[in-house]
């Protein structure tokens, strides 16, 4: 089955503490894994994809294949950071399944 | 334009109207797509187009109808819809690069659906 799980459904952590929000996948497949987040009020975008292994904003997330997780980190979270993320599992024919999502809420 | 706009903002409906919802992008986006989302629920994948031909349909109820006149615009086009249906309706779009299989998804602000 495709499925992608967010444990988490809020995760609260104070500003300057390091975070990371939880995402495991099932996909027989070669998957592609994003994050996308939405702040209050605003759409729903890209924060990082697999594939560009980049770092956004502080974010990075790597794709561990063997433990089938995609986890997304940042080693001192911000007040802006407050968000809804969801982890994004690609599976071709550009089908996205999207996890539950995490509400990460950073105190001052 | 490096935005999806979606039309209208919100809308209400009885369930035997006749209504559309209407998306569109400028990017030269070839791929878009239709996405449902509940209160406090991830979006759920109803149609994708590529290419202005339907290549994904996920099982969506036939009073929900899609249609993708040209490349720049899509719509929903909704019909003796169900209270259950009210919801948040996403667009997106996405390059439809040659040999991509996923891509990044560029989202509208959504229609605000509510069915009396």
């Amino acid at each position: 089955a495709q499925r992608v799980t967010q444990p988490e459904k809020l995760l609260s952590v104070f500003k300057g503490a390091p975070v990371e929000l939880k995402c495991n996948y099932s996909y027989s497949g070669s998957p592609e894994l994003f994050w996308y987040v939405q702040y209050s009020r605003q759409r729903l975008q890209l924060l990082l994809r697999h594939i560009s292994r980049e770092s956004i904003k502080g974010f990075t997330a790597d794709l561990n294949k063997g433990e089938t997780s995609f986890h997304l980190k940042k080693p001192f979270a911000q007040e802006e950071d407050s968000a809804m993320y969801y982890c994004a599992l690609g599976t071709g024919g550009f089908k996205t399944i999207f996890g539950a999502g995490t509400r990460l809420f950073v105190k001052a | 334009d490096t935005e999806v706009t979606q039309t209208p903002k919100h809308l209400v409906m009885g369930m035997t109207n006749k209504k559309s919802l209407k998306c569109e992008q400028h990017m030269g986006h070839r791929a878009m797509y239709w996405y449902k989302q509940k209160a406090k629920k991830p979006p759920e994948l109803m149609f994708v187009y590529s290419y202005e031909k339907l290549s994904i349909n996920e099982s969506v109820p036939s009073r929900f109808s899609p249609e993708c006149p040209n490349s720049s615009l899509l719509n929903l086009h909704l019909h003796a819809l169900q209270p259950e249906d009210s919801a948040l309706y996403l667009c997106a779009s996405s390059q439809r690069a040659q040999g991509a299989s996923q891509e990044t998804q560029y989202f509208g602000p959504g229609t605000r659906l509510l069915v009396l």
